[in-house]
């Protein structure tokens, strides 16, 4: 089935250890994009790529990279995990960068 | 700053009763416009969009939406919820040929359905 899989479904890290969420999508979409998800505040974009081999930051980047080597994946790194990047956080890919996104099924993350 | 404000955070409806969330935008120019829904436990799955053409959109489930450009708004409605109509609503926007990066998104709106 066509879509979008994550990474590991939830997590409980401990601050200042490295985290790979993982996303993957079997669309050929050439946009992926990653979001986190807090109450109150709804989606704020984190980093997306427009095709392969490039990236670029979103409203909230700082303590999160990406990178995209393939159509395919784009995870997310926190290389050094603190409480307040307690969040879901949710990959997504589009066509192209102003198409429809479609969102996977999220990553619960919580940073003690 | 540019923003997607949605002013109802909370609603709660009886079934039967109609519907209608407040998005409004504060972009100039052209732009892409999108409610997406989360229902509980789930993933964002897209309810509607607009690119262009007639301002009256019809999406899934009997939602609509309309456009009104004067008032920068895309507003959401529907006639007469449902108990599985309980999730939450957002709005969403892109401006089209810009080489904006992706959605901005509203704060939400968490819509409560009572049998």
């Amino acid at each position: 089935i066509a879509g979008i899989t994550q990474a590991p479904t939830s997590q409980i890290l401990a601050a200042g250890r490295r985290m790979t969420l993982r996303c993957t999508q079997d669309m050929r979409h050439n946009a992926m994009y990653w979001y986190r998800q807090d109450l109150g505040l709804g989606l704020r974009l984190i980093h997306y790529s427009n095709t392969a081999g490039t990236t670029g930051k979103g409203e909230v980047p700082d303590g999160y990279s990406v990178s995209r080597a393939n159509t395919d994946d784009f995870p997310l790194t926190l290389a050094s995990a603190v409480p307040s990047q307690t969040s879901v956080y949710f990959c997504a890919s589009s066509k192209e960068i102003t198409d429809t996104q479609y969102f996977g099924p999220g990553t619960r993350l919580t940073v003690l | 700053a540019q923003s997607v404000s949605q002013h109802n955070h909370h609603v709660i409806l009886s079934e039967a009763a109609s519907l209608e969330l407040g998005c409004n935008y504060s972009y100039g120019g052209t732009v892409n416009l999108f409610w997406y829904v989360q229902y509980p436990g789930q993933h964002l799955q897209l309810l509607l969009k607009y690119f262009s053409g007639d301002p009256l959109v019809k999406g899934i489930k009997g939602f609509e939406a309309e456009f009104i450009k004067s008032k920068f708004s895309f507003n959401l409605r529907k006639p007469s919820v449902q108990w599985s109509d309980t999730a939450e609503y957002f709005c969403a926007v892109t401006p089209p040929g810009t080489g904006r990066r992706a959605l901005t998104f509203g704060s939400g709106t968490r819509l409560q359905v009572q049998p």
